[in-house]
């Protein structure tokens, strides 16, 4: 089973600054299946990106995605009120399991 | 529109029985891996098995096989999760979710049944 880890734990910054979080996966990921999800209070999980760097429809461009092998990174490039929740990398499409960190809180400043 | 509709929450005692559901609209049922996920209070995000209405090709990790079943009936574009005995420990809400392409990320995510176990 694939473990990912995500750092930071959480992260406090203010609007208009960048995010940056990280993913980091116990063993190489394959064909960069890894994709971020985004979570804010007592709503389901919404795709970001997946394989690794390509948004999901509707995303906004300041949203991206990058890395490949055990490393990769969502950033957020401007920081608006909305983006502020939780986030979670996850594995997926080799044999099961598939694998989710244990997230990101990014929380105002 | 494409959407998933989860069934309502859930009270149950423990050595209880239950089947949640999932229903698709919007796109055809068989033709998308369906995925379910875990979320203990308070907690991240846990993959708990998948399934292929197409065919029933159903995965499981290793931290649910035999815990839960996951199903699917074609002709009411509906996937289950089942437990045959309940624990407080199975307190959580549960999320279906279809694959975006082939297996691959959640793209269409229901909007989650709350499953509350207590004696």
């Amino acid at each position: 089973e694939i473990v990912l880890t995500q750092s930071p734990g959480t992260l406090s910054l203010s609007p208009g600054e960048r995010a940056t979080l990280s993913c980091r996966a116990s063993q190489s990921v394959s064909s960069s299946y890894l994709a971020w999800y985004q979570q804010k209070p007592g709503q389901a999980p919404r795709l970001l990106i997946y394989g690794a760097s390509s948004r999901a429809t509707g995303i906004p461009d300041r949203f991206s995605g990058s890395g490949s092998g055990t490393d990769f990174t969502l950033t957020i490039s401007r920081l608006e009120p909305e983006d502020f929740a939780v986030y979670y990398c996850q594995q997926y499409g080799s044999s099961p399991p598939d694998t989710f960190g244990q997230g990101t809180k990014l929380e105002i400043k | 529109e494409v959407q998933l509709v989860q069934s309502g929450a859930y009270v149950k005692k423990p050595g209880e029985s239950l089947k949640i559901s999932c229903k698709a609209s919007g796109y055809s049922l068989t033709s998308y891996w369906i995925g379910w996920v875990r979320q203990m209070p308070g907690k991240g995000l846990e993959w708990m098995g998948i399934i292929y209405p197409g065919d029933s090709d159903t995965r499981y990790s290793p931290s649910f096989q035999g815990q839960v079943t996951i199903s699917a009936d074609k002709s009411i574009s509906t996937a289950y999760l089942q437990w045959s005995s309940l624990k407080a420990s199975d307190t959580a809400m549960y999320y279906c979710a279809k694959s975006l392409r082939g297996w691959s990320a959640f793209d269409i995510w229901g909007q989650g049944t709350m499953v509350t176990v207590s004696s």
